[in-house]
């Protein structure tokens, strides 16, 4: 079965270290997403790529963190420096939208990273 | 904007009972629909779908029809177990126009038995 497959599963760390999160989409998907879930903020997009270029990033505070695509089999979510309150669990989804009166497909997620700060 | 309402939680109901988790939607153009749901300590699994106006997805027993003339998209189920018991969320995605996949807040569920 094609899936999305997140790396680390699981991560606790230091605050002040540097955090990677990888992702690689499922073969042929162009649409890649970041979420973030926690319990007060619930599910918050923090940034998507199509093509491997960002549409939209405004989700994610930048000056901590960055997200990239360096090519269309890996999308990384970076955080550095880490702080307590980045404690979630990261979600990668990924996609292949169509145009058109049955526009889009599905999105599939990742595992997700559970990220723990201390 | 585009944006996902549905009705918010918890829900608690007995083992057996109906379901119905209310969606609306604002989007433009022709946006998938789609029911997601997230069981304790796991990830976002895929519910159910819905491409176009009139479709029905479903499910393991859940349906959602896709409403266009209410932009709605509600979950129900004739009787729910215990294994049910889990976070549910609606969501759009707009393949057409920003590519962006929005989704609902979530709905705690608790089945009883």
């Amino acid at each position: 079965d094609a899936r999305v497959t997140q790396t680390p599963r699981h991560k606790v760390t230091e605050m002040g270290q540097e955090v990677t999160m990888r992702c690689q989409p499922i073969l042929g998907h162009n649409t890649v997403f970041w979420y973030r879930q926690t319990m007060m903020q619930g599910l918050e997009l923090l940034a998507y790529f199509r093509n491997r270029a960002p549409l939209d990033d405004s989700g994610m505070p930048k000056d901590r963190f960055s997200a990239e695509m360096p090519d269309a089999t890996l999308a990384t979510l970076k955080i550095q420096p880490s702080e307590p309150r980045d404690s979630a669990v990261y979600f990668c989804a990924s996609g292949l939208p169509r145009t058109g009166r049955s526009s889009g497909n599905t999105i599939y997620f990742g595992e997700g990273s559970w990220l723990t700060v201390v | 904007g585009d944006s996902v309402t549905q009705m918010e939680g918890p829900v608690t109901l007995s083992e057996e009972a109906f379901l119905t988790i209310n969606c609306t939607y604002t989007a433009t153009g022709y946006p998938s629909l789609f029911w997601y749901v997230q069981y304790p300590g796991e990830g976002l699994q895929l519910l159910l779908k819905a491409t176009k106006a009139d479709d029905k997805g479903s499910n393991k027993g859940f349906e959602a029809t896709y409403r266009k003339e209410t932009t709605s998209f509600h979950l129900e189920k004739g009787s729910v177990q215990v294994s049910d018991s889990a976070v549910y969320f609606c969501a759009h995605w707009n393949g057409g126009s920003n590519y962006k996949l929005t989704f609902g807040k979530g709905t705690l569920l608790t089945v009883n038995p």
